[in-house]
């Protein structure tokens, strides 16, 4: 399995712009969840998706922040417009429910620059 | 308030010594945590977890360590290695809740 697999790894733009972020969970994983890392704050989770539904999107900074799972293969994290305080390492993670199994594969990030 | 913490921001080791970091959390409902080790470029790797119907559960070099009573959580590496230079994070999942909460991590320093 190739893991989860994330889009771009590094985009820098330029504030006021929009920005997507792709994601392409484990084959078969029902869960998938969209975190970020700054130093600041740490790893927050942001959203996450049970069966391509929203389960808890609580941790969405603001409107300008929208995620979606059209389906079980893919999903988007939208940033309209960016701003420089949202630079930071945004993860997808995905996992199954495998008795009770909990346990987070995390796709390599994508580092967003906002200038 | 729900969160995971951790003591040590930055540890320092020998090549070879036993490293242990340490995590506590608040949440007393939480009944799965579990350690990631995240290398510099990437993303955060499992390492080991364990329910709080255990105490203790080993792995390779590792083991993790849990007391319940004063809500401590600790990752023991045996013979560490240069390899495992890294951040270390704990995190857990409070009974229904599906999505993990991590603490704000420790640097593993390992010394040549």
């Amino acid at each position: 399995d190739a893991g989860v697999i994330q889009s771009p790894r590094h985009e820098v733009t330029e504030m006021g712009q929009e920005v997507t972020l792709r994601c392409k969970p484990i084959s078969g994983h029902d869960y998938l969840f969209w975190y970020r890392q700054t130093m600041m704050r740490g790893l927050e989770l942001l959203i996450y998706f049970n069966n391509n539904v929203p389960i808890d999107d609580s941790g969405m900074p603001e409107d300008r922040f929208s995620a979606k799972m059209p389906n079980a293969s893919f999903s988007t994290l939208k940033i309209q417009p960016s701003e420089p305080r949202d630079s930071a390492v945004y993860f997808c993670a995905s996992s199954a429910r495998t008795g009770g199994n909990e346990k987070l594969f995390f796709g390599s990030g994508t580092q967003l620059s906002v200038l | 308030g729900e969160s995971v913490g951790l003591h040590l921001p930055t540890l320092s080791v020998q090549e070879g010594d036993n490293s242990i970091i340490n995590c506590a959390y608040s949440n007393s409902a939480s009944d799965y945590f579990i350690w990631y080790k995240q290398e510099s470029g990437k993303g955060p790797q499992f390492i080991i977890d364990i329910r709080s119907n255990m105490d203790k559960r080993q792995g390779q070099r590792v083991t993790v360590l849990l007391n319940k009573t004063v809500k401590h959580l600790s990752l023991q590496i045996a013979a560490t290695q240069p390899g495992d230079s890294a951040v270390y994070f704990c995190a857990e999942n409070g009974t229904g809740r599906r999505a993990l909460t991590f603490g704000s991590g420790t640097r593993l320093q390992v010394q040549p």
